[in-house]
């Protein structure tokens, strides 16, 4: 099963607009990682954030990470159409090697 | 330049045959993984090795297997015993577990 769900599965935005994506997980972690797929293409990781932060920034992107709530949320600000892909939410349950993936958000940004 | 490849880009295989899929690394990463894309989905594990000559079963490892000889290389095999093997495959690989990163995938489409 999975552990990580993105929300929403789709998203299609106009360029320069901000884009928000949210993934839940079930267990335990000690980070969680989001990672970007354009079609057809391998995953390009973007972003860790550990159990012990809250916020981490890096270029237009800022995640966040609520271990209460056991959700995180990825925001990249002035879209552009390049950042048109899927994104994708990993965790390793209990702190392992193995990661595990949500389903993807579909990002489009059109002109 | 480092990274991590895959080849073939595309592979076609009749029902009934066995075919392997190449994954190279020159990162120097103990860790190596395969993982399954199917279409609108996420990745599932299939195998993974943390060092060489060590390897162990993902979440849907029936009718693939692997070899770890080589810490720069972790073949996978789709058998005749893998019952809907066509799908996209990614093969990542890491230091300690945490970031991944991924090679550009090989299409397995089965005729």
């Amino acid at each position: 099963s999975q552990q990580g769900e993105e929300d929403p599965q789709a998203l299609s935005i106009q360029e320069g607009e901000n884009a928000t994506m949210n993934c839940s997980y079930k267990t335990s972690i000690n980070n969680l990682q989001w990672y970007r797929q354009n079609s057809g293409r391998g995953l390009v990781h973007l972003i860790l954030i550990r159990s012990n932060e809250r916020e981490k920034h890096s270029g237009r992107l800022r995640v966040t990470l609520d271990t209460s709530k056991k959700s995180s949320s990825l925001l990249i600000t002035a879209s552009r159409a390049a950042d048109t892909a899927s994104y994708f939410c990993a965790t390793a349950p209990g702190g392992g090697n193995k990661l595990t993936f949500g389903t993807g958000t579909q990002l489009k940004v059109e002109l | 330049d480092g990274g991590i490849t895959q080849s073939p880009k595309y592979l076609f295989r009749k029902e009934g045959q066995n075919v392997t899929l190449s994954c190279e690394q020159n990162l120097n990463h103990d860790a190596m993984y395969w993982y399954r894309q199917d279409p609108g989905q996420g990745l599932r594990l299939i195998y993974y090795s943390q060092i060489v000559n060590d390897f162990q079963k993902g979440d849907i490892a029936e009718g693939y297997s692997v070899s770890r000889e080589k810490k720069e290389s972790f073949p996978l095999t789709v058998t005749s015993a893998q019952k809907n093997p066509t799908a996209f495959y990614l093969c990542a690989s890491s230091i300690r577990g945490d970031t991944q990163y991924f090679g550009p995938g090989t299409r397995l489409t089965v005729l």
